[in-house]
Protein backbone atom coordinates (compact mmCIF):
# COMPACT_ATOMS: atom_id res chain seq x y z
CA UNK A 1 0.00 0.00 0.00
CA UNK A 2 1.35 3.28 -0.34
CA UNK A 3 2.00 5.71 2.59
CA UNK A 4 1.00 9.31 2.99
CA UNK A 5 4.05 11.02 5.28
CA UNK A 6 2.60 14.52 6.12
CA UNK A 7 5.18 17.20 7.65
CA UNK A 8 5.28 18.85 10.53
CA UNK A 9 3.20 16.49 13.06
CA UNK A 10 2.25 20.21 14.90
CA UNK A 11 2.09 23.56 13.45
CA UNK A 12 2.21 26.92 15.67
CA UNK A 13 1.33 30.38 13.99
CA UNK A 14 -0.35 33.23 14.26
CA UNK A 15 -3.28 35.20 12.74
CA UNK A 16 -2.19 36.19 9.52
CA UNK A 17 0.59 34.06 8.77
CA UNK A 18 1.44 32.12 5.39
CA UNK A 19 1.45 28.56 6.28
CA UNK A 20 2.64 25.28 4.43
CA UNK A 21 2.21 21.76 4.84
CA UNK A 22 3.72 18.76 3.03
CA UNK A 23 2.95 15.47 2.21
CA UNK A 24 5.34 12.80 0.39
CA UNK A 25 3.82 9.26 -0.87
CA UNK A 26 5.92 6.19 -1.19
CA UNK A 27 5.11 6.08 -4.08
CA UNK A 28 3.34 8.16 -7.84
CA UNK A 29 -0.03 8.68 -7.21
CA UNK A 30 -0.18 11.31 -10.22
CA UNK A 31 -2.25 14.10 -9.16
CA UNK A 32 -4.77 12.06 -6.86
CA UNK A 33 -4.18 13.75 -3.74
CA UNK A 34 -6.98 15.25 -1.57
CA UNK A 35 -6.15 17.76 1.60
CA UNK A 36 -9.03 17.49 4.36
CA UNK A 37 -9.71 20.14 7.86
CA UNK A 38 -11.18 18.42 10.81
CA UNK A 39 -12.19 20.25 13.62
CA UNK A 40 -12.62 18.72 17.28
CA UNK A 41 -16.15 16.56 17.58
CA UNK A 42 -16.56 17.22 13.21
CA UNK A 43 -16.33 15.41 10.50
CA UNK A 44 -13.90 15.84 7.48
CA UNK A 45 -14.04 18.53 4.98
CA UNK A 46 -12.63 17.99 1.87
CA UNK A 47 -10.64 21.54 1.09
CA UNK A 48 -8.31 20.50 -2.25
CA UNK A 49 -9.03 17.58 -4.56
CA UNK A 50 -6.52 16.70 -7.48
CA UNK A 51 -4.04 18.56 -5.74
CA UNK A 52 -4.21 21.83 -6.98
CA UNK A 53 -8.53 22.24 -7.00
CA UNK A 54 -10.26 23.85 -4.96
CA UNK A 55 -13.51 22.90 -3.66
CA UNK A 56 -16.65 24.64 -3.81
CA UNK A 57 -17.54 27.19 -1.06
CA UNK A 58 -13.61 26.93 0.20
CA UNK A 59 -11.53 29.80 0.66
CA UNK A 60 -9.62 31.27 -1.85
CA UNK A 61 -6.05 31.74 0.82
CA UNK A 62 -6.39 27.32 0.49
CA UNK A 63 -3.96 25.95 -2.33
CA UNK A 64 -2.31 22.71 -3.01
CA UNK A 65 0.50 22.03 -5.01
CA UNK A 66 2.46 19.39 -6.10
CA UNK A 67 2.31 15.62 -8.32
CA UNK A 68 3.90 12.82 -8.24
CA UNK A 69 4.93 11.90 -4.49
CA UNK A 70 5.24 15.12 -3.21
CA UNK A 71 2.56 17.86 -2.57
CA UNK A 72 1.71 20.90 -0.25
CA UNK A 73 -1.09 22.73 1.63
CA UNK A 74 -0.62 26.45 1.74
CA UNK A 75 -2.68 29.22 3.59
CA UNK A 76 -1.95 32.76 2.54
CA UNK A 77 -3.08 34.41 5.17
CA UNK A 78 -4.07 32.46 8.60
CA UNK A 79 -8.04 33.25 10.13
CA UNK A 80 -8.97 32.59 13.66
CA UNK A 81 -11.26 29.68 11.76
CA UNK A 82 -8.13 27.67 10.45
CA UNK A 83 -7.01 26.60 13.53
CA UNK A 84 -7.66 22.55 12.71
CA UNK A 85 -6.17 19.44 12.13
CA UNK A 86 -5.26 18.94 8.47
CA UNK A 87 -5.23 15.77 6.58
CA UNK A 88 -3.75 14.46 3.11
CA UNK A 89 -5.35 11.84 1.26
CA UNK A 90 -4.21 9.70 -1.92
CA UNK A 91 -6.82 8.72 -3.86
CA UNK A 92 -5.23 6.44 -6.61
CA UNK A 93 -7.50 3.93 -8.37
CA UNK A 94 -5.65 1.12 -8.25
CA UNK A 95 -4.37 1.69 -4.72
CA UNK A 96 -6.22 1.28 -1.58
CA UNK A 97 -6.64 5.22 -0.63
CA UNK A 98 -4.35 5.86 2.57
CA UNK A 99 -4.33 9.05 4.78
CA UNK A 100 -1.15 11.02 6.39
CA UNK A 101 -1.17 10.96 9.88
CA UNK A 102 -2.22 14.61 10.48
CA UNK A 103 -1.14 18.17 10.89
CA UNK A 104 -2.61 19.76 14.06
CA UNK A 105 -2.60 23.71 13.13
CA UNK A 106 -2.32 25.39 16.49
CA UNK A 107 -2.40 29.32 17.53
CA UNK A 108 1.00 30.33 18.69
CA UNK B 1 -28.47 19.13 1.08
CA UNK B 2 -27.80 15.66 0.76
CA UNK B 3 -26.71 14.31 4.06
CA UNK B 4 -25.18 10.87 4.83
CA UNK B 5 -26.29 9.22 8.11
CA UNK B 6 -24.48 6.00 10.14
CA UNK B 7 -26.25 3.71 12.55
CA UNK B 8 -25.49 0.55 14.15
CA UNK B 9 -22.71 1.62 16.74
CA UNK B 10 -21.71 0.04 20.24
CA UNK B 11 -20.45 -1.59 22.68
CA UNK B 12 -19.68 -5.32 21.61
CA UNK B 13 -16.70 -7.69 23.64
CA UNK B 14 -14.15 -8.61 21.93
CA UNK B 15 -14.85 -11.20 19.01
CA UNK B 16 -18.01 -10.11 18.23
CA UNK B 17 -19.73 -8.72 15.67
CA UNK B 18 -21.91 -5.46 14.54
CA UNK B 19 -22.96 -4.31 11.20
CA UNK B 20 -22.94 -0.79 10.35
CA UNK B 21 -25.14 1.04 7.81
CA UNK B 22 -24.70 4.53 6.04
CA UNK B 23 -28.27 5.93 4.58
CA UNK B 24 -27.91 8.76 2.41
CA UNK B 25 -30.57 11.32 1.53
CA UNK B 26 -30.09 11.39 -2.14
CA UNK B 27 -31.44 9.52 -5.52
CA UNK B 28 -27.71 9.98 -6.98
CA UNK B 29 -26.47 7.38 -4.50
CA UNK B 30 -25.98 4.71 -6.82
CA UNK B 31 -23.89 6.76 -9.09
CA UNK B 32 -21.07 7.23 -6.45
CA UNK B 33 -18.56 5.32 -4.92
CA UNK B 34 -18.51 5.08 -1.03
CA UNK B 35 -15.66 4.38 1.48
CA UNK B 36 -15.81 3.75 5.34
CA UNK B 37 -13.29 5.57 7.45
CA UNK B 38 -12.41 5.16 10.73
CA UNK B 39 -11.25 7.44 13.52
CA UNK B 40 -9.78 5.52 16.56
CA UNK B 41 -9.96 8.10 19.65
CA UNK B 42 -7.29 11.25 19.73
CA UNK B 43 -5.83 9.29 16.41
CA UNK B 44 -6.02 10.11 12.85
CA UNK B 45 -8.03 8.85 10.19
CA UNK B 46 -7.95 5.66 9.21
CA UNK B 47 -8.91 4.49 5.45
CA UNK B 48 -10.83 0.79 5.51
CA UNK B 49 -13.02 0.15 2.92
CA UNK B 50 -14.52 1.07 -0.78
CA UNK B 51 -17.04 0.24 -2.84
CA UNK B 52 -18.06 0.70 -6.58
CA UNK B 53 -21.49 1.91 -8.01
CA UNK B 54 -21.71 -1.23 -9.29
CA UNK B 55 -20.16 -3.37 -7.06
CA UNK B 56 -17.49 -4.42 -9.11
CA UNK B 57 -14.58 -3.14 -7.38
CA UNK B 58 -14.21 -3.51 -3.52
CA UNK B 59 -11.01 -2.70 -1.53
CA UNK B 60 -10.03 -3.02 1.77
CA UNK B 61 -7.43 -1.67 4.33
CA UNK B 62 -5.04 -4.88 5.23
CA UNK B 63 -5.95 -4.02 9.17
CA UNK B 64 -9.78 -5.57 8.27
CA UNK B 65 -8.89 -7.58 5.29
CA UNK B 66 -10.73 -10.93 6.08
CA UNK B 67 -12.87 -9.80 9.17
CA UNK B 68 -15.39 -6.95 7.51
CA UNK B 69 -17.30 -7.08 4.74
CA UNK B 70 -18.56 -4.02 2.83
CA UNK B 71 -22.19 -4.31 0.65
CA UNK B 72 -24.65 -1.77 -0.41
CA UNK B 73 -28.12 -1.73 -1.29
CA UNK B 74 -28.90 0.94 -4.06
CA UNK B 75 -32.20 0.61 -3.67
CA UNK B 76 -31.80 1.72 -0.50
CA UNK B 77 -29.49 4.35 -0.97
CA UNK B 78 -27.46 2.06 1.95
CA UNK B 79 -23.81 1.32 2.39
CA UNK B 80 -23.15 -1.65 4.93
CA UNK B 81 -20.00 -2.93 6.85
CA UNK B 82 -20.23 -6.19 8.17
CA UNK B 83 -17.45 -5.92 11.35
CA UNK B 84 -16.40 -9.73 12.58
CA UNK B 85 -13.83 -10.65 14.39
CA UNK B 86 -13.96 -7.43 16.39
CA UNK B 87 -10.64 -6.39 18.17
CA UNK B 88 -10.13 -3.86 20.87
CA UNK B 89 -7.77 -1.82 18.50
CA UNK B 90 -11.04 -1.15 16.08
CA UNK B 91 -12.66 0.80 18.90
CA UNK B 92 -13.18 4.06 16.93
CA UNK B 93 -15.90 6.29 15.11
CA UNK B 94 -16.65 5.21 11.78
CA UNK B 95 -17.61 7.25 9.21
CA UNK B 96 -19.18 6.59 5.63
CA UNK B 97 -17.95 8.76 3.22
CA UNK B 98 -18.67 9.47 -0.71
CA UNK B 99 -16.49 9.52 -3.50
CA UNK B 100 -16.72 11.91 -6.31
CA UNK B 101 -13.21 11.24 -7.79
CA UNK B 102 -12.95 14.66 -6.18
CA UNK B 103 -11.82 13.00 -3.02
CA UNK B 104 -14.62 12.42 -0.13
CA UNK B 105 -16.75 15.45 -0.50
CA UNK B 106 -19.45 14.22 1.68
CA UNK B 107 -19.08 12.86 5.16
CA UNK B 108 -21.80 11.52 7.63
CA UNK B 109 -21.30 12.18 11.68
CA UNK B 110 -20.15 8.98 12.32
CA UNK B 111 -20.95 6.07 14.74
CA UNK B 112 -19.02 5.10 17.62
CA UNK B 113 -18.27 1.22 17.92
CA UNK B 114 -16.20 0.66 21.43
CA UNK B 115 -14.43 -3.38 21.64
CA UNK B 116 -14.08 -3.77 25.32
CA UNK B 117 -14.57 -6.64 27.78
Amino acid sequence: DIKMTQSPSTLSASVGDRVTITCRASQSVSSWLAWYQQKPGKAPKLLIYQASNLESGVPSRFSGSGSGTEFTLTISSLQPDDFATYYCQQYNSFSPYTFGQGTKLEIK
Amino acid sequence: EVQLEESGGGLVKPGGSLRLSCTASESTFNTYTFNWVRQAPGKGLEWISSMTSNRQYIHYADSVKGRFTISRDNAKSSLYLQMNSLRVEDTALYYCARDSRRGLDLWGRGTLVTVSS
